[in-house]
């Protein structure tokens, strides 16, 4: 089992649509949660973090679920710029960023 | 630009060639990592520095790749003897120590195609 998946995808969207997409990982004790965005043949780039109580910047809402070992991120009103693959981002220790461990990333197109 | 910075960004070497990669982290980061990524994947662990020390390895290190961070500023990966499957992106990526410090920032990435 791959310590973060994630469905790859593509989703395409119509603009101002919500989409979401999901996540689990298998590390029970993983402490961290982020995730990152990612445009073509460019680094990723921080989106969020996730927080157990969930959050929400924006038209990006970020949920954890411990008991499930699964992470969401939700994107209202999407728009054209939105498009872009979505890395789930988990770090198993306590205090350390070292070895943060990505998923495969899940695909967005938001088309007119 | 106070960014991570990687040179050069894209390489194209001969197979069985060596290939280094240079990264200079944001300069009050004390924590340096390189990652790698292929084609529909997504970034994966190589290597982790805290100051001049490597802390940790991955198993994908194989004994061809070696990387350096000799004053605890800039960092090296070497690649010997390079190997088609070696081609991919080379990411470094950079970090604060601390409580807060574990959101990691990463460079523009260099391109390694290996012919």
């Amino acid at each position: 089992r791959k310590e973060v998946e994630q469905d790859p995808g593509p989703f395409n969207v119509p603009e101002g649509a919500t989409v979401a997409f999901n996540c689990t990982y298998s590390n029970s004790a993983s402490q961290s949660f982020f995730w990152y965005r990612q445009d073509c043949r460019k680094e990723p780039k921080l989106l969020m973090s996730v927080y157990s109580s969930g959050n929400e910047d924006g038209r990006f809402t970020a949920q954890l679920n411990r008991a499930s070992q699964y992470i969401s991120l939700l994107i209202r009103d999407s728009k054209l710029s939105d498009s872009a693959t979505y890395l789930c981002v988990v770090n198993p220790q306590t205090g350390t960023a070292s070895k943060l461990t990505f998923g495969t990333g899940t695909r967005l197109q938001v088309t007119l | 630009d106070t960014g991570v910075s990687q040179n050069p960004r894209h390489k194209i070497t001969k197979r069985g060639q060596n290939v280094t990669f240079r990264c200079d982290p944001i300069s009050e980061h004390n924590r340096l990592y390189w990652y790698r990524q292929t084609l529909g994947q997504g970034p994966e662990f190589l290597t982790y520095f805290q100051n001049e020390a490597q802390l940790e390895k991955s198993r994908l290190l194989s004994d061809r790749f070696s990387a350096e961070r000799p004053k605890g500023s800039f960092s090296t990966l070497e690649i010997q003897r390079t190997e088609q499957g070696d081609s991919a992106m080379y990411l470094c990526a950079s970090s604060p120590q601390g409580l807060w410090g574990n959101t990691i920032y990463f460079g523009e990435g260099s391109w390694l195609t290996v012919v």
